[in-house]
C-alpha cells in the first residue's frame, strides 16, 4: 500500500516568516501533487512535479521533487495570511497525504 | 478550466431523509469522478470512484447502499445519503479529471464541497 507522510502535521507562524512542508513516502512515484484546501472549500490544484529533482516556483511557492520521486517538500518565502490553508500532497493513483494545516498570523 | 461544481454548498436534513448532492464538470467530459469525505481537522477519505455508465466502485468501509452513487452523463455524478443519521454529518466533495489534457498527470479537480448536517 503506497503511503504519503505529511510533516509538519500543524504550523502555525507569524508573516514574513520561511516555511517549508514535507512529504514523504517509501513508494517511488510517477507524480506527485500539491493541493491548497480552505476551510470550507474543495482543495485547489497548485501543482504537479513529474522529473526526480524538479523545483518548479509558483510566485513565494517553491515544490521540489525528490530525485528518487519518493518525496517532495513545498518552501514558502515570506509568508502572508493569505497562504493560510490545509496543504496536500497526492499521488497516483489516489493516495493523499494528511496534509499540513498553516497558519499565519498577521 | 477544468472547473467543477457541486450543490447543495449546504445542506440541513432531518434523521432518516434521503440527501442527494450533484457534482458537474462545467468545461470539461469527465468519465470518472470521485467522491470524498472529509471530518473536521482531517484529509480527504475517498469514498468511492463513479463511473461513467456503469456502477461505481467503492472502498472498503463504505455502504454501497447507503451511499447510492450515479454517473448518468459525461458531465454529471450524484451522491445521494439514504437514510441520513446524525454520524454522517461531514463535508462530501467530488473530484474530476479531465481525460482531454494532454499532460494530465492525475491531477484531479475538485468541487467546492457540501456540508451536510442532519438533525
Amino acid at each position: 500500500t503506497q503511503l504519503l507522510e505529511q510533516s509538519p502535521q500543524f504550523l502555525s507562524i507569524q508573516e514574513g516568516e520561511n516555511l517549508t512542508v514535507y512529504c514523504n513516502s517509501s513508494s517511488v512515484f510517477s507524480s506527485l501533487q500539491w493541493y491548497r484546501q480552505e476551510p470550507g472549500e474543495g482543495p485547489v490544484l497548485l501543482v504537479t512535479v513529474v522529473t526526480g529533482g524538479e523545483v518548479k516556483k509558483l510566485k513565494r511557492l517553491t515544490f521540489q521533487f525528490g530525485d528518487a520521486r519518493k518525496d517532495s517538500s513545498l518552501h514558502i518565502t515570506a509568508a502572508q495570511p493569505g497562504d493560510t490553508g490545509l496543504y496536500l500532497c497526492a499521488g497516483p493513483p489516489l493516495v493523499f497525504g494528511k496534509g499540513t494545516k498553516l497558519t499565519v498570523n498577521p | 478550466g477544468a472547473v467543477v461544481s457541486q450543490h447543495p454548498s449546504r445542506v440541513i436534513c432531518k434523521s432518516g431523509t434521503s440527501v442527494k448532492i450533484e457534482c458537474r464538470s462545467l468545461d470539461f467530459q469527465a468519465t470518472t469522478m470521485f467522491w470524498y469525505r472529509q471530518f473536521p481537522k482531517q484529509s480527504l477519505m475517498l469514498m468511492a470512484t463513479s463511473n461513467e455508465g456503469s456502477k461505481a466502485t467503492y472502498e472498503q468501509g463504505v455502504e454501497k447502499d447507503k451511499f447510492l452513487i450515479n454517473h448518468a452523463s459525461l458531465t454529471l455524478s450524484t451522491l445521494t445519503v439514504t437514510s441520513a443519521h446524525p454520524e454522517d454529518s461531514s463535508f462530501y466533495i467530488c473530484s474530476a479529471r479531465d481525460l482531454g489534457l494532454a499532460s494530465s498527470y492525475n491531477e484531479q479537480f475538485f468541487g467546492p464541497g457540501t456540508r451536510l448536517t442532519v438533525l
